[in-house]
This record gives C-alpha cells, structure tokens and sequence, in this order.
C-alpha cells in the first residue's frame, strides 16, 4: 500500500526566506508525481506535475525534484512571499495497475510573515 | 478553457436524506475522480470513473456511490447521510490513462456538505 509522508506538518517563515518542503513515499511504481497548494477551505491548484521519468520541474520561483529510487521529492520556493501561505500537497500518481488513484500526503501549512 | 466545476458549492442536508454532488470535467478528459476531505483529515480516495465505467474504489461503504455519463460529467450520491459525512468533496478529471502525455490531475473548488 502506497503511503505519502510529508515533513513539515507546519512551517513557518519569515517573508524572503527559502521554503524547503519534503514528500516521502513508499511505492516507486508512480505513474507521476503532482505538488498541489490548498487555501483553507478550497479546492486543489496544480503547481507542479513530474513524470516518472524525470528528475525535476520549475515554474517561476517554484522548484521541484524527484528521487524515485528513493522515494522522495522536494519543492523549493524562493524568496517566499506572504501570498505563499497555504497548505501545499504532494501526490503520486500509482500506476494502472495498482489503481491509478492519486495518493496524498498529509500536507505541509506554511505560513509566510510580512 | 473551463476547468472542473462542481455544483453545488454548499449542501446542508439532516441526518438520514440523501445527498447528490455533482462534477463537470475538463473538456477532453475521460476520467473523474472524487475525493473526500473531512475536517482535521487528508484527502480520501473515494472513486474513479472512466468511459462510464467505476474502475477503482476506495475505502468507503457502498452507501457511497456514483456514475459517470456519457458527456464524462459524473455524480456522486451519498446514501443514510451520517453526521461524519460531512466534508468537502473535491472532483478532479485527467486524461484517460492512455500511457502517454500530461498525466495530471485537474481539481474542482469542491462542494462542503453539511450533515446535521
């Protein structure tokens, strides 16, 4: 069974400062692997979507990296913004044979101060 | 070009009713996923539906069901409603799981439904 982990449950930071999130999972057979950011009470935004057979994706200040090997990914910010503040969702994508569903982390609420 | 929307955005319903949700894919996209959000709680897999067809479920009784139409837009029913139903239900659609391009997920702003 698939299990997504994500370190820090909660950041806080001051703003400027470099975000630093990190998604663990247990299962390499991913079909992809989608970074999500979540406003209280919201519905998901995409920020980032990498393919199995990728090592990294960037989109502005948002970085993200992918270790299938070892089951980890991690999203960079830069230079975090107070608009940066929301939970952000890492989710792998199983392959078909497993499911195909989406299995999410628990999530990490970041908090940016002015 | 319109993403997922979902309707209704709020739902109030008393113990017992039966609550209906409902979701409008990207155009395109052949599958529709639900996914519970209760408060407090991570994002449950609820169901996946493509080409009209239930293909995966999650850990839910089958007082949750659905269906998928032939236009793609699904329905999700919520049978006996419980007062620990309640939660945001979120609707996502992809692409078919055809193996090859974008294999990303596309959420709706979800629908909160309230059980009392």
């Amino acid at each position: 069974k698939q299990e997504v982990t994500q370190i820090p449950a909660a950041l806080s930071v001051p703003e400027g400062e470099n975000l630093v999130l990190n998604c663990s999972f247990t299962d390499s057979a991913i079909y992809n692997l989608q970074w999500f950011r979540q406003d209280p009470g919201k519905g998901l935004t995409s920020l980032l979507l990498i393919q199995s057979s990728q090592r990294e994706q960037t989109s502005g200040r948002l970085n993200a990296s992918l270790d299938k090997s070892s089951g980890r990914s991690t999203l960079y910010i830069a230079a975090s913004q107070p608009g940066d503040s929301a939970t952000y969702l890492c989710a792998v994508r199983l392959i078909k044979a497993a499911g195909n569903k989406l299995t999410f982390g628990g999530g990490t609420r970041v908090l940016v101060k002015p | 070009e319109a993403g997922v929307t979902q309707s209704p955005t709020h739902l109030i319903k008393t113990r017992g009713q039966q609550a209906t949700l409902r979701c409008s894919p990207i155009s395109g996209h052949t599958s529709v996923y639900w996914y519970q959000q209760a408060l407090g709680l991570g994002l449950q897999f609820l169901l996946w539906y493509d080409e009209g067809e239930e293909r995966n479920r999650g850990n839910f009784p089958p007082r949750f069901s659905g269906r998928q139409f032939p236009n793609y837009s699904s329905e999700l029913n919520v049978n006996a409603l419980e007062l620990e139903d309640s939660a945001l239900y979120l609707c996502a659609s992809s692409l078919g799981f055809v193996g090859a391009g974008n294999g990303g997920y596309t959420f709706g702003s979800g629908t909160r439904l309230t059980v009392v």
